[in-house]
C-alpha cells in the first residue's frame, strides 16, 4: 500500500496564477480531506468528500479555491488566482469512512506564492 | 474554534524521561485521536480512544480521557530523540468524518 500520494512535493509560483494540486487516496477508503497548515491558524480543515461527493466545504476561505473528486482514486484543490497568503502546507488524508475511523495523511505539498 | 487544546505548547526533556501532553475539548465526543507529526511531514495516527474507554496502552504510549473534565493527556515514556515532533489531539465534529485538530504540542527530546 504506497499511501496517500500528493503532487507536487512543492510549488512555488507567482500571484495571480493558478494552482492545482493533486492527491490519490488510499484504495478502498471512501473520504478524502484537504486540510491547509499554516503557523498562525494551526491545520485548518477545507472540505472533504465522501464517495466523490463534496459533503462539507464550509472550510473552504473563498470562491477562489475549488475542490473536485472526478473519481474515488483522484481529487484536486485549485487556486485561481493565487495569493501569497495562501502560501501553506496542504494536506490530503483519507479513511475508510465513518467517524470513528482514523485519517491517513499524505506528505503534503509545500505552496509558496511570491 | 479549535476543537481541542493542547498543553503545554512546547515541552523539552532528555532522553530517558517521560513527557505528558494534555488535550481539553469543548463538546461531546465518541472519541479522540492522538497525531504525531514529524518536521516537514503529514500527520501519523498514534491512538484512538473512544468514549467509553478511560485509559489505553500502546507501546511506550499511554492515552487517557476523562469525559467529565472532557480532558485527554498523552504520556510517553522512556522518551527517545526519534520522538522529537508535534503531536496533535483530533476529535470528531459529530457524527461526521470531520475532525478537528488541536494546536499541537512540540515536544523536544534531547540525546
Amino acid at each position: 500500500d504506497a499511501g496517500v500520494i500528493q503532487s507536487p512535493r512543492h510549488e512555488v509560483t507567482e500571484m495571480g496564477q493558478e494552482v492545482t494540486l493533486r492527491c490519490k487516496p488510499i484504495s478502498g477508503h471512501n473520504s478524502l480531506f484537504w486540510y491547509r497548515q499554516t503557523m498562525m491558524r494551526g491545520l485548518e480543515l477545507l472540505i472533504y468528500f465522501n464517495n466523490n461527493v463534496p459533503i462539507d466545504d464550509s472550510g473552504m476561505p473563498e470562491d477562489r479555491f475549488s475542490a473536485k473528486m472526478p473519481n474515488a482514486s483522484f481529487s484536486t484543490l485549485k487556486i485561481q488566482p493565487s495569493e501569497p497568503r495562501d502560501s501553506a502546507v496542504y494536506f490530503c488524508a483519507s479513511n475508510p469512512s465513518g467517524y470513528t475511523d482514523t485519517q491517513y495523511f499524505g506528505p503534503g505539498t509545500r505552496l509558496t506564492v511570491l | 474554534s479549535q476543537q481541542g487544546e493542547e498543553d503545554p505548547q512546547a515541552l523539552s526533556i532528555q532522553e530517558g524521561e517521560n513527557a505528558t501532553m494534555n488535550c481539553s475539548y469543548k463538546t461531546s465526543i465518541n472519541n479522540l485521536q492522538w497525531y504525531r507529526q514529524n518536521s516537514g511531514r503529514g500527520l501519523v495516527h498514534l491512538i484512538l480512544i473512544r468514549s467509553n474507554e478511560r485509559e489505553k496502552h500502546s507501546g511506550r504510549l499511554r492515552v487517557t480521557l476523562d469525559t467529565s473534565k472532557k480532558s485527554s493527556s498523552l504520556l510517553i515514556t522512556a522518551s527517545r530523540a526519534a520522538d522529537t515532533a508535534s503531536y496533535f489531539c483530533a476529535t470528531p465534529r459529530g457524527n461526521t468524518d470531520k475532525l478537528i485538530f488541536g494546536t499541537g504540542t512540540r515536544l523536544q527530546v534531547f540525546p
